[in-house]
């Protein structure tokens, strides 16, 4: 079936440094993703949605230039977090849907980001 | 705008017990309905889905939901838990015209107690 796989699952990187986490379509295009990001005890906020060959579009109180996002091909998207700081801890999750399948979600593993 | 409130941030409950986990939810739109459930540390993995159709909706490990658009409920149920079943259940909802994103309810922590 369809999958989408995020890496790295863990990564732990020091304050004021970039980390790059990749979200795969395996085996079918997305023209479109979606990243959320879940902070310890909360619940699951959409982040962005990441179009392919255009730019992404962000949700209120997300800052683009902070959490950069590149949908470079139909089968990868990539969340930077430049500049991180211990409050950017957090678990990224990235979803898509294949062409045709209407509804049918598949989310990533997940990253879990640690800034120390 | 859509939203979801799951009334219970937590549910303690004994192994072999009943249990019910409840979502509202708001839309101006036709919606689609899921539960998620989440396991320390892990991500996220699909346990039901409503898009149309039957409201009552079977998912996997022993687990139904009904969907009542009157009451804009999609309430969660299995007759009887297991140890197994102590994780993190999200609810969430997306609906006509906004793609697959979803908006996720806060979330509830089923504690099963032997």
């Amino acid at each position: 079936g369809a999958v989408v796989s995020q890496h790295p699952s863990r990564v732990i990187c020091k304050s004021g440094t970039s980390v790059k986490i990749e979200c795969r379509s395996l085996d079918f295009q997305a023209t479109t993703m979606f990243w959320y990001r879940q902070f310890p005890k909360q619940s699951l906020m959409l982040m962005a949605t990441s179009n392919e060959g255009s730019k992404a579009t962000y949700e209120q109180g997300v800052e683009k230039d902070k959490f950069l996002i590149n949908h470079a091909s139909l089968t990868l998207s990539t969340l930077t977090v430049t500049s991180a700081h211990p409050e950017d801890s957090s678990f990224y999750i990235c979803s898509a849907t294949p062409p045709g399948q209407g509804n049918t979600i598949y989310f990533g593993e997940g990253s879990w980001l640690t800034v120390v | 705008a859509q939203s979801v409130t799951q009334l219970d941030s937590q549910v303690p409950v004994f192994e072999e017990a009943p249990v019910e986990l409840r979502c509202n939810y708001s839309s101006s739109v036709s919606v689609y309905l899921f539960w998620y459930v989440q396991y320390p540390n892990q991500g996220l993995q699909l346990l039901l889905k409503y898009l149309s159709g039957s409201t009552l909706v079977k998912g996997i490990n022993g687990f139904e939901a009904e969907f009542n658009k009157s009451q804009t409920s999609f309430h969660l149920r299995k007759p009887s838990v297991h140890i197994s079943d102590t994780a993190e259940y999200f609810c969430a909802v997306s609906g006509a015209g906004y793609g697959n994103k979803l908006v996720f309810g806060a979330g509830t922590i089923l504690r099963v107690k032997s």
